[in-house]
């Protein structure tokens, strides 16, 4: 069965470490998303692609870097994390760019935590 | 613009009760509308979704919507509820283009807790 995946699963890192967090899909989709989910806010998007070496920022990229070298994977850097990016991290995929119908599938999340 | 209003950040039903989970919306053009779920330590799974077509909408497990324009409303249901509907429920909107992305706007979801 076609899925997506992330790992970690769970991350404790230190404040101004580089972290990346992996995405893979095998549904073949040309969309992926990375949302950020926190308490009151439901999911916020960060960055989004479209296809092979197209990335684009969602409403809160500040701090976070994706790039997508194949259709499979999406991996999502923050290049020095911060207290405030403690969060669940949601990866998603879609099959079409101009749909507004499509269904996005989500990853099980990442739980960060920056101390 | 558009946006998604879900009433109440927690309901309690009994098992065997009605469920009602309640979305308001706001979009300039006209939407496509999701409602998602969400089990513990999972990612967000569709239950059902909204694509101009018929205003009522069924979904997996016994859940159904209707889509009401006059009210800008689009209220889950279920007619009993069951242990295994305990989890999160988003209500999510995609009507508005920002730039190259058919941007969806999800709401700040409502946990449903289930009484035996």
């Amino acid at each position: 069965d076609a899925e997506i995946t992330q790992s970690p699963r769970h991350k404790i890192t230190e404040t101004g470490r580089q972290v990346t967090l992996a995405c893979h899909q095998t549904w073949n989709h040309n969309n992926m998303f990375w949302y950020r989910q926190d308490l009151g806010h439901g999911l916020r998007l960060i960055h989004y692609s479209y296809g092979v070496h197209d990335t684009n920022k969602g409403e809160v990229s500040d701090g976070y870097s994706v790039s997508r070298s194949n259709t499979e994977d999406l991996p999502l850097t923050l290049e020095s994390a911060a207290s405030s990016q403690t969060s669940v991290y949601f990866c998603a995929s879609s099959e079409s760019r101009s749909g507004r119908s499509d269904t996005q599938y989500f990853g099980p999340g990442t739980r960060l935590t920056v101390l | 613009a558009q946006s998604v209003t879900q009433l109440g950040s927690h309901v309690s039903v009994s098992e065997g009760a009605l469920v009602l989970l309640r979305c308001n919306y706001s979009s300039s053009v006209p939407p496509y509308l999701f409602w998602y779920v969400q089990y513990p330590n999972q990612g967000l799974q569709l239950l059902l979704k909204y694509t101009s077509a018929a205003t009522l909408v069924k979904g997996i497990n016994g859940f159904e919507a209707e889509f009401k324009k006059s009210e800008t409303s689009f209220h889950l249901t279920k007619p009993s509820a069951h242990m295994s509907d305990a989890a999160e429920y988003f209500c999510a909107v995609s009507g508005t283009r920002s730039g190259g992305y058919q941007k969806v706007t999800f709401g700040t979801g409502t946990k449903l807790q289930v009484i035996p």
